[in-house]
């Protein structure tokens, strides 16, 4: 069975550093056909792709974070990791690592974990 | 960065009904795909490639269209598909962008 399931702090406070793991099992991160993507979601709007990091460690970046941001891999733990500096609150949201899939038609999310969902408060 | 512009933005329909849900690229693409999103869950992929059918998928749900205009359509609509829909685009791709999603409630 293959899943996804992210983890971190709930709470973190404006300036600070957040860190977020995404635990995968059922596939490997050294297979060159998917990734693994983070993708956020503010209360009550929509999706929002942040970051990817594929097979053999090439990683992309959404160009207005990409200053915040780092994706890493652990293939031997099955984890990727995101961080993201000087948070804010509108950084607040539920994010969201998802499988990213290559087929003939293009790439897609195609599993997806629960989410965990983030608040930036003094 | 390619824009994705869903319409309507609402819409209310009963079961039984036939939903439309549109989504406009702000170039021309040939990969979109579509996700359903209920309260409190993850996205779940329906659609990929404009119009393959994820597996598991009721096929009730279709998608086509091509270049910048592309639709989702529900062909009878069923109490669990009461959510948020949204669509994806990989055409720019490593950058994928998502609609601002479409509500669909009950009348």
């Amino acid at each position: 069975q293959v899943t996804l399931k992210e983890s971190g702090p709930v709470l973190v406070k404006p300036t600070e550093t957040l860190t977020l793991t995404c635990s995968v099992s059922g596939f490997s991160l050294s297979d060159p056909r998917m990734g693994v993507s983070w993708i956020r979601q503010p209360p009550g709007k929509a999706l929002e792709w942040l970051a990817h990091i594929f097979s053999k460690d090439k990683k992309s970046y959404s160009t207005s974070l990409k200053s915040r941001l780092t994706i890493s891999k652990d293939t031997s733990k099955s984890q990727v990791v995101l961080m993201m500096t000087n948070m804010d609150p509108v950084d607040t949201g539920t994010y969201y690592c998802a499988r990213i899939l290559w087929t003939s038609v293009g790439w897609h999310f195609d599993l997806w974990g629960r989410g965990t969902l983030v608040a930036v408060s003094s | 960065d390619i824009q994705m512009t869903q319409s309507p933005s609402f819409v209310s329909a009963s079961v039984g009904d036939r939903v439309t849900i549109t989504c406009r690229a702000s170039q021309g693409i040939s990969w979109l795909a579509w996700y359903q999103q209920k309260p409190g869950e993850a996205p779940k992929l329906l659609i990929y490639g404009a119009s393959s059918l994820q597996s598991g998928v009721p096929s009730r749900f279709s998608g086509s269209g091509s270049g910048t205009h592309f639709t989702l359509t529900i062909s009878s609509l069923q109490p669990e598909d009461f959510a948020i829909y949204y669509c994806q685009q990989a055409n720019s791709f490593p950058s994928l962008t998502f609609g601002g999603g479409t509500k669909v409630e009950i009348k």
